[in-house]
């Protein structure tokens, strides 16, 4: 089974920050990595899906990178409403969710 | 318009069967590249994939929980079913249904449903 390791766990950041997220994978993905946002209450949401394609309507401040086994979200210029907790997937081979990193404001 | 809506029994004892359906809208799931799956989500952690069923009726289910899961679809295609054996207070959570088309069955997951909370209690 492929293993999700998140990282950090917890973030605290300012309106306009860079913010960086980190998913690393125990074997090689390829580039079958996606990222979900999940607002209190809600179902998750896909922000980006293979490693760096915008979902429809997601704002271009979010970005992708990354390949093989580790791979990161990019937050340009971190808003309000950007305040949520934010997944990775692997979907390679079966699926597998990272353990999440709750994005706070500081 | 693409919508899922979980529904299920709000609360069960534990040993009992949880029975959850999916019923979808705005895509039939006999398209090729459809694929429906099932993801639970304990109060304040992370998501955890359990199962899917393809267009052509394949299954799919996670290796830890395998031997208590059955997933299944209607002959209409709008409605995707989860069972789930033996319940403990382990299987709380909130339970959604999610879709997603790929050429490989593994894809993202662009729609899901709302979710539905189930609480396992003696």
């Amino acid at each position: 089974d492929i293993q999700m390791t998140q990282s950090p766990s917890f973030l605290s950041a300012s309106v306009g920050d860079r913010v960086t997220i980190n998913c690393k994978a125990s074997q090689n993905i390829n580039k079958y990595l996606d990222w979900y946002q999940q607002k209190l209450g809600e179902a998750p949401k896909l922000l980006i899906y293979n490693t760096n394609s915008l979902h429809t309507g997601i704002p271009s401040r979010f970005s992708g990178s990354g390949s093989g086994t580790d791979f990161t979200l990019t937050i340009s210029s971190l808003q309000p409403e950007d305040v949520a907790t934010y997944f990775c997937l692997q979907h390679n081979s079966g699926w597998t969710f990272g353990g999440g990193t709750k994005l706070e404001l500081k | 318009q693409v919508t899922l809506k979980e529904s299920g029994p709000g609360m069960l004892q534990p040993s009992k069967t949880l029975s959850l359906t999916c019923s979808f809208s705005g895509f039939s799931l006999s398209t090729s590249g459809m694929v429906v799956s099932w993801i639970r989500q304990p109060s304040g952690k992370s998501l955890e994939w359990l199962a899917a069923i393809d267009w052509d009726g394949d299954k799919y289910y996670n290796p830890s929980l395998k031997s208590r899961l059955t997933v299944s679809k209607d002959t209409s295609n709008t409605q995707v079913f989860l069972k789930i054996t033996s319940v403990d207070i382990a299987d709380t959570a909130t339970y959604y249904c999610a879709r997603s088309r790929s050429s490989y069955i593994y894809g993202w997951f662009a729609y899901w449903g709302q979710g539905t909370l189930v609480t396992v209690s003696s």
